[in-house]
């Protein structure tokens, strides 16, 4: 089945340093989405990649699907103590979803 | 609407104890989905539905059984819980249709197995 590594697993800025986390995949995925689940919470639905080179913004948050579509980024600039959790992407099809393992980010005010 | 609700939130069980976790869904999506979450895992798909009367295991399947009775609800039991079903229970679903749909989440279940 689809899996993906993601890494780091961790990594520990401080405030208003740029952060990015990959996501890495042996097969061509048909599309990728990106969670991120604060401490104790659920994982919350962040933006889905679908065309091959996709690059979408959402204010300091930068996704990218890679070309081959067997990678994809977060990277989040200037982070914010706002940003801290982990930040997991997922392939998806038929409605299942498989998770990478997540980056957990910390942020030092 | 409430989106997807689990039940219960907090639940400490006695090893070869059984239960259900409760998950029910009113945005009427066809894909439902339970995942466990350990420490440094990730989130784990235990088992998953396409829709009513259909379902399929995901990655660890084994001391858990589903069934999808109808739309709305998709409850996960553990016939026989053991220590190692120790974990945080996540219950999605999704609007299925044309793949990568939005997926959402409850707000999880912690099981602790003593």
């Amino acid at each position: 089945g689809q899996q993906v590594m993601q890494i780091p697993q961790y990594q520990h800025v401080q405030e208003g340093e740029d952060f990015t986390t990959y996501c890495n995949s042996s097969t061509t995925l048909s599309n990728i989405q990106w969670y991120k689940q604060r401490p104790g919470g659920h994982p919350v639905f962040l933006i889905q990649l679908v065309k091959s080179g996709e690059v979408k913004k959402q204010k300091r948050l930068t996704f990218q699907f890679g070309e081959a579509k067997k990678n994809s980024s977060l990277h989040i600039t200037a982070t914010q103590t706002t940003d801290v959790g982990t930040y997991f992407c997922a392939p998806s099809g038929g409605g299942k979803l498989i998770f990478g393992q997540g980056t957990e980010l910390s942020v030092k005010p | 609407n409430a989106g997807v609700t689990q039940t219960p939130k907090f639940q400490v069980l006695k090893t070869g104890q059984s239960m259900t976790l409760q998950c029910a869904q009113d945005m009427n999506h066809e894909y439902m989905s339970w995942y466990r979450q350990d420490p440094g895992m990730g989130l784990r798909l235990i088992h998953y539905s396409v829709g009513a009367g259909i379902t399929d295991q995901g990655e660890v399947p084994n001391g858990y059984n589903v069934s999808r009775s109808t739309t709305e609800d998709f409850p996960l039991r553990l016939l026989s819980a053991a220590p190692s079903q120790t974990s945080v229970y996540f219950c999605a679903s999704s609007g299925g249709g044309y793949s990568g749909n939005t997926i959402y989440f409850g707000e999880g279940s912690w099981l602790t197995v003593v």
